[in-house]
């Protein structure tokens, strides 16, 4: 049974950098699969941000610009999400998850932390 | 960017009622669209994809179908854990984008 769970700071300050990362159990990140970031502001709708090939390769929404790195590591078998210049804009729910491209979903989810940017 | 446009936003229903939400896609994604529900304080949980192809545990009575830019989730005879909030997402290619959701309320 796959399963994906989130750690990190529940707050962060506004300028500062967002760093989440994501244990993955039950699979091995370099076996394949898309690896991903998702987040959902309070009371709003879903908005992906990112997603990690196991070879590394990188996609991101356009939206977020230069802000989002995400990286992986096989040896943990973890994969983070660095969001950089936070603002309470950025005040939501994240989630990590499992991605494919084309036939397939997004699928398991990791449970979610609230992350609150604020001073 | 592929946009997704849900409808309706807000839908209210008694158990036993034929339910369908629509996702429409500013462009041609194939048939590569997936549906998710959300209950409060809960992650998503995947419940079609590829637009018609159920996920292991889902009861039958979710179904999708369309095609290209128009697709639908139907909920045959909804239930009472039926509520919540319904996503659609395309994976057609990247960026991936989801649809603004659909919450589905009891009368």
């Amino acid at each position: 049974q796959v399963q994906l769970k989130e750690s990190g700071p529940g707050l962060v300050k506004p300028s500062e950098t967002l760093s989440l990362t994501c244990t993955v159990s039950g699979y091995s990140i370099s076996s394949g699969y898309y690896w991903g970031w998702i987040r959902q502001p309070p009371g709003k709708g879903l908005e992906w941000i990112g997603s990690i090939y196991h070879t590394g390769s990188t996609y991101h929404n356009p939206s977020l610009k230069s802000r989002v790195t995400i990286s992986v590591d096989t040896s943990r078998n973890q994969f983070s999400l660095n969001l950089s210049s936070m603002t309470a804009a950025d005040t939501a729910v994240y989630y990590c998850a499992r991605n494919t491209l084309g036939d397939g979903g997004v699928d398991p989810w990791g449970q979610g932390t609230l992350v609150t940017v604020s001073s | 960017d592929i946009q997704l446009t849900q409808s309706p936003s807000f839908l209210s229903a008694s158990v036993g009622d034929r339910v369908a939400i629509t996702c429409r896609a500013s462009q041609g994604i194939s048939r590569y669209l997936g549906w998710y529900q959300q209950t409060p304080g809960k992650a998503p949980k995947l419940l079609i994809y590829a637009t018609s192809t159920l996920q292991s545990g889902v009861p039958s009575r979710f179904s999708g179908s369309g095609s290209g830019t128009e697709f639908t989730l139907t909920i045959s005879s909804l239930q009472p854990e039926d509520f919540g909030t319904y996503y659609c997402q395309h994976l057609n290619t990247y960026p991936l984008t989801f649809g603004g959701g659909t919450k589905v309320d009891f009368k």
